[in-house]
């Protein structure tokens, strides 16, 4: 399968909503509610932010949400602050791959 | 608490090998399945193989056969990535990532950084 499609960057200022979008085909995003999110900041591992399209694990805040529409997936982080600031990636199961990932997206905080 | 512990980055020359290791701890290992997942250097995630931790059974990406091995010990609950023959392209971090239901890397290892340079 092919990457997911993500746009290479974002930006938004503090206070501020910006929304990430992730898009697939009817094979994986579109086919299953197993869409998540993860954060990385330089230098560190991924961490999850978003699991089966808009549930967070305990520990993220409520500013992160996801949601899906149709082979689309999105991540919506409302009231930037500047520790958003990070690659983000989207990934989807798609069968026989596991985990499909997106090329990331580097959110900037201006 | 959940802990995946990998080995430390490694230096290699061409046509070498390597074994990057991740230790978990904090779960029942056998639980979850674990998975490989590659980032090269200013790129982005590749998912490479997830292994299923009860038979030890791989399961490989495509590009990811031949010169790639998982393994797991389950009696030291510690999973596995040998790469043979090494080429530049394989300069990367490795993650080891554990995934529950529903395709969820829920933890991940801390990452270990191969560069492979003569």
């Amino acid at each position: 399968q092919s990457a997911l499609t993500q746009p290479p960057s974002a930006s938004g200022s503090p206070g501020q909503s910006v929304t990430i979008s992730c898009t697939g085909t009817s094979s994986d995003v579109g086919g299953y509610n197993y869409v998540s999110w993860y954060q990385q900041h330089p230098g560190k591992a991924p961490k999850l932010m978003i699991y089966e399209v808009n549930k967070r694990p305990s520990g993220v805040p409520d500013r992160f949400s996801g949601s899906k529409s149709g082979n689309t997936a999105s991540l919506t982080v409302s009231g930037l602050q500047a520790e958003d600031e990070a690659d983000y990636y989207c990934s989807s199961y798609a069968g026989s791959t596991p985990l499909l990932f997106g090329g990331g997206t580097k959110l900037t905080v201006l | 608490q959940v802990q995946l512990v990998q080995s430390g980055s490694e230096l290699k020359k061409p046509g070498a090998s390597v074994k990057v290791s991740c230790k978990a701890s904090g779960y029942s290992f056998t639980s979850y399945a674990m998975n490989w997942v590659r980032q090269a250097p200013g790129q982005g995630l590749e998912w490479m193989a997830w292994i299923d931790t009860n038979t030890g059974k791989p399961t490989y990406a495509q590009g990811f056969t031949g010169r790639f091995v998982f393994s797991l010990d389950t009696s030291v609950s510690t999973v596995y990535l040998q790469i043979s023959s090494l080429q530049a392209e394989d300069t990367a971090v490795y993650y080891c990532a554990r995934v529950s239901p529903g395709a969820v890397a829920d933890y991940w290892g801390q990452g270990t950084l191969v560069t492979v340079s003569s």
